[in-house]
């Protein structure tokens, strides 16, 4: 079946910009998280979701970020007034449900580029 | 604070040679590990996860895995490498109870020579 998808693969806007990513998970998914990958390192945490309720948003950097899953599916990461340093690959991953043994599928991320 | 790390940031081996790549973990009980494997432009995909029980754990691909408490340590292995298995290759470990966030090590990158 179809993997995670995220659109766009790619983005590229000037600091200050309002940008959204979006992440559609497996279906029949019910978690889902966000993880950021800046260049050299591995992926970080930012929230993850349990249905369409934040269950852990401890990882978002400031408050210009927030992410929504208002249907329980598919989610989107917001970034307003964006600075270079938000510049990095954005990952969603899904998996069957908030389980540690539960695999977490990834998406192949957005990158996303604040010039 | 609860850390992966791993030591190799770049690593290189001949094809048909055997690979050990270093794992190590810091947390105040046993975590769940994981091993990914990201290509260029494809998305992290899972190679073996250790829970309990048996300490050496077989993956996908050729790949195994050992859990070394007395060393806090997960090293992953291949007795011989191909040249498709040059990637990065990234460590993980997820404390378990209520949390569900995996902590990532900074990745080994493997290049493989013929």
């Amino acid at each position: 079946g179809a993997g995670v998808s995220q659109t766009p693969s790619n983005k590229v806007t000037e600091k200050g910009k309002y940008v959204e990513l979006r992440c559609d998970p497996i279906s029949g998914h019910t978690a889902l998280y966000w993880y950021r990958q800046s260049l050299g390192q591995g992926p970080e945490f930012l929230i993850y979701f349990q249905g369409t309720g934040a269950a852990d948003d401890s990882g978002l950097p400031n408050d210009r970020f927030f992410a929504v899953r208002p249907e329980g599916s598919v989610s989107t990461l917001k970034i307003q007034r964006t600075e270079r340093g938000d510049s990095a690959v954005y990952l969603c991953a899904s998996s069957q449900g908030l389980a540690g043994y539960n695999e977490q599928f990834f998406g192949p991320g957005t990158r996303l580029t604040v010039l | 604070a609860q850390s992966v790390t791993q030591p190799d940031i770049h690593i290189t081996v001949s094809e048909g040679a055997s690979l050990e790549l270093r794992c190590n973990y810091s947390y105040g009980a046993t975590p769940y590990l994981f091993w990914y494997v990201q290509s260029p432009g494809q998305g992290l995909q899972l190679l073996l996860k250790y829970f309990s029980g048996d300490t050496l754990v077989q993956g996908i691909k050729g790949f195994e895995a050992e859990f070394k408490r007395s060393q806090s340590s997960f090293n992953l292995r291949k007795p011989s490498v191909h040249w498709s298995d040059a990637a990065e290759y990234f460590c993980a470990g997820l404390s378990g109870g209520s949390n569900y966030k995996l902590t990532f090590g900074k990745g080994t990158l493997l290049t493989v020579n013929p």
